[in-house]
């Protein structure tokens, strides 16, 4: 069954970095793209990224563009998410999920990981 | 970009009644929308994509409906497991926007 396992959150100072992982199992992981979605406290969902089969297409929610860093590493069937410059209002349960084929929409999500932002 | 807001935020119902959540988003997005369901504490559930099309497993009294700008979620009779907040989401092109969630409650 297809598994998606965040780690890496944590309580990070502003201006900090952060770099999160998920850990994807269960199916052919270089055959998807992968995004990261992110929930702040008590608040709604933000797409914030997503990523090609490759490392070569990428997208960015303009509220992180510049700042994070999506990648994969198909070897290891692996997601990242560099976070850079991070803001008070970074600070959100962040998701890592499956693109459905050819389409934009989650069907898999991982638990999450919390990241706080906090001095 | 394309916004999509829903309405209403919150509503409270009772078990039985027929349910509906309607989300607008700001430009076309044709048929390329999906609806979630997200209860306290738990990971987003999706529900419909392609604005109509139930996710296999969901149950058949959930439905949903329109295109370009105007779209539905229906619940044609609301049971208690159906507590949560609902999420539609925009996919036709990045940013990939949900709105702001309706939050549904039982009385």
């Amino acid at each position: 069954q297809v598994q998606l396992v965040e780690s890496g959150g944590g309580l990070v100072k502003p201006g900090g970095s952060l770099r999160l992982s998920c850990a994807a199992s269960g199916f052919t992981f270089s055959d998807y793209y992968m995004s990261w979605i992110r929930q702040a406290p008590g608040k709604g969902l933000e797409w914030v990224s997503y990523i090609g089969s490759s490392n070569s297409d990428t997208n960015y929610a303009d509220s992180v563009k510049g700042r994070f860093t999506i990648s994969r590493d198909n070897a290891k069937n692996s997601l990242y998410l560099q976070m850079n410059s991070l803001r008070a209002e970074d600070t959100a349960v962040y998701y890592c999920a499956r693109v459905s084929r050819g389409n934009y929409y989650f069907v898999y999500w991982g638990q999450g990981t919390l990241v706080t932002v906090s001095s | 970009d394309s916004q999509m807001i829903q309405s209403p935020s919150s509503l409270s119902t009772s078990v039985g009644d027929r349910v509906t959540i309607t989300c607008r988003a700001s430009q076309g997005i044709r048929n390329y929308l999906a609806w979630y369901q997200q209860k306290p504490g738990k990971v987003p559930k999706l529900l419909i994509y392609a604005a109509s099309t139930l996710q296999p497993g969901v149950p058949s009294r959930f439905s949903g409906s329109g295109s370009g700008t105007d779209f539905t979620l229906t619940i044609s009779s609301l049971q208690p497991e159906d507590a949560a907040t609902y999420y539609c989401q925009k996919y036709n092109s990045a940013p990939y926007a949900f709105g702001q969630g309706t939050k549904l409650e039982i009385k």
